[in-house]
C-alpha cells in the first residue's frame, strides 16, 4: 500500500479565504516531510517543510502543521490567491543520506474569484 | 535562483527507440534524483544518485534504465528500449546535504 495519501483529491475555495490540504501518511519512521506546488507542465515546487521533531512551522502565507500521533499532515493557506490554483503534493522522507522522497496523490486546489 | 535544467522539454520517440533524457542540476549540490509522473498520478521515485554512484532505485528502474554523470555538470537517464508506458513527465531533481529537493521543469516523453 502507499505510504503517503491525500483525503481530498479537488477543493475549490474562493479568493481570499483559507485553504487547508491534508495528507495523511502511515510510516511512522518518516522524520521530514515536505509540500509542493506543481502547476500544469511544471515540475513540483517547494513551498514549505517540516522536520519530526517540530509541530508547525510557518512560512510566507504558508502554515505546515503536523501530527505525529495520528500521522497527520496539514498545508494551511492564507487569503488564497488565484495564483495559487494548482496541484499540491505532501512527500515525506525517512532517515538522513539518499533515501528518496515519497509522493501523496496530490490535492487539485481551484481558487473561484 | 539557481535551477535546475532538464531538456527537452519534448521528446516524441518511437517504441524500442532509446532516449536519453539530459538535467543539469544546480552546480554545488551533491545528490542527484530521477522521478517520473504518468500524466494525472503522483510524481513516482525512479533513482538516486550520489558519488558518482546509484544510491537507491525503484522497481520502476529496471534494466531499460541507466543513469550517467558523464562530466561534472550533467545527469542523463537513458531508456534503451521505450515502451508505450514510458510515456510520461520525466522530473530531475538536485540538493544539497541539508537542503529541500529542487526539481526541473521535466521532459515529457511521448513514445508512440
Amino acid at each position: 500500500g502507499e505510504s503517503v495519501g491525500l483525503h481530498l483529491p479537488t477543493l475549490s475555495v474562493q479568493e481570499g479565504d483559507n485553504s487547508i490540504i491534508n495528507c495523511a501518511y502511515s510510516n511512522s519512521a518518516s522524520d521530514y516531510f515536505i509540500w509542493y506546488k506543481q502547476e500544469s507542465g511544471k515540475g513540483p515546487q517547494f513551498i514549505i517543510d517540516i522536520r519530526s521533531n517540530m509541530d508547525k512551522r510557518q512560512g510566507q502565507r504558508v502554515t505546515v502543521l503536523l501530527n505525529k500521533t495520528v500521522k497527520h499532515l496539514s498545508l494551511q493557506i492564507a487569503a488564497t490567491q488565484p495564483g495559487d490554483s494548482a496541484v499540491y503534493f505532501c512527500a515525506e522522507k525517512i532517515g538522513g543520506g539518499n533515501t528518496p522522497l515519497v509522493f501523496g496523490k496530490g490535492t487539485r486546489l481551484s481558487v473561484i474569484a | 535562483e539557481p535551477e535546475v535544467t532538464q531538456t527537452p522539454s519534448h521528446q516524441v520517440t518511437q517504441m524500442g527507440q532509446e532516449v536519453i533524457l539530459r538535467c543539469v542540476p544546480i552546480s554545488n549540490h551533491l545528490y542527484f534524483y530521477w522521478y517520473r509522473q504518468i500524466l494525472g498520478q503522483k510524481v513516482e521515485f525512479l533513482v538516486s544518485f550520489y558519488n558518482n554512484e546509484i544510491s537507491e532505485k525503484s522497481e520502476i528502474f529496471d534494466d531499460q534504465f541507466s543513469v550517467e554523470r558523464p562530466d561534472g555538470s550533467n545527469f542523463t537517464l537513458k531508456i534503451r528500449s521505450t515502451k508505450l508506458e514510458d510515456s510520461a513527465m520525466y522530473f530531475c531533481a538536485s540538493r544539497q546535504a541539508r537542503l529541500g529537493y529542487t526539481f526541473g521543469s521535466g521532459t515529457r516523453l511521448t513514445v508512440v
